[in-house]
């Protein structure tokens, strides 16, 4: 069965990165895209960006530009979302999330664990 | 960017019918997605291609999409229902958007 598993709940100080995994199993990996969702506590979903397994291309929300990065590792059905200059209003759950196909009209399928990314002084 | 407005909050009683609305410009012509978040869990999506039920979601949950607004709806509401719901639309510009998503209190 489709399983994505996330790293545990990371602490970090204002200006500093994060970097978390999310380790896919039970299909091809390089056959669907992969997208990463946050939550801050109290509040709603918020798509961050996409990363395509495959070729390792990668599109982002235009608020996370220039901060967000996204990489994968195809020997290990990893990727991995960077997201740097963290401020306090960065502190959330971030989960990952894969497509059905190729991004467009394709729902997000199943769901990461969430990991707990809390950032303060 | 493309915004998508629900109810805050809806309230039902036990074996009714809850209707969650998603209202966005032209939603008809997109296509949307329907996710439900019980309280410390991960999003499990429950409608597709605004209509269809992935394997496993009781077909007590449907939805519907025309003009400005789109609709999960939940026949025979159970305690179990309870939790957020959201809708999700890729706008067709590269992006994607959540709507602001929707508490479900049955009573």
């Amino acid at each position: 069965q489709v399983q994505l598993v996330q790293s545990g709940a990371e602490v970090k100080r204002p200006g500093a990165s994060v970097k978390v995994s999310c380790k896919a199993s039970g299909y091809t990996f390089t056959g669907n895209y992969i997208h990463w969702v946050r939550q801050a506590p109290g509040q709603g979903l918020e798509w961050m960006g996409w990363i395509n397994p495959n070729r390792g291309g990668t599109d982002f929300a235009p608020k996370f530009h220039g901060r967000l990065t996204m990489t994968r590792d195809t020997s290990t059905s990893t990727v991995y979302m960077q997201l740097g200059w963290l401020k306090s209003d960065d502190t959330a759950v971030y989960y990952c999330a894969r497509d059905q196909g190729y991004g467009g009209r394709t729902p997000f399928d199943h769901w990461g664990q969430g990991t707990l990314v809390t950032v303060s002084s | 960017s493309y915004v998508l407005t629900q109810p805050p909050s809806v309230s039902v009683a036990p074996g009714k019918t809850a209707r969650i609305t998603c209202g966005g410009d032209n939603i008809g012509i997109k296509t949307v997605h329907w996710y439900q978040q019980r309280s410390g869990q991960a999003p499990v999506l429950v409608i597709y291609y605004d209509r269809s039920r992935p394997s496993g979601i009781p077909d007590r949950f449907s939805g519907s999409s025309s003009g400005n607004t789109a609709t999960l709806t939940i026949s025979g509401v159970e305690a179990g229902d309870e939790a957020d719901y959201y809708c999700l639309v890729w706008d067709s510009s590269r992006y994607y958007a959540f709507g602001t998503g929707t508490k479900v209190t049955v009573l």
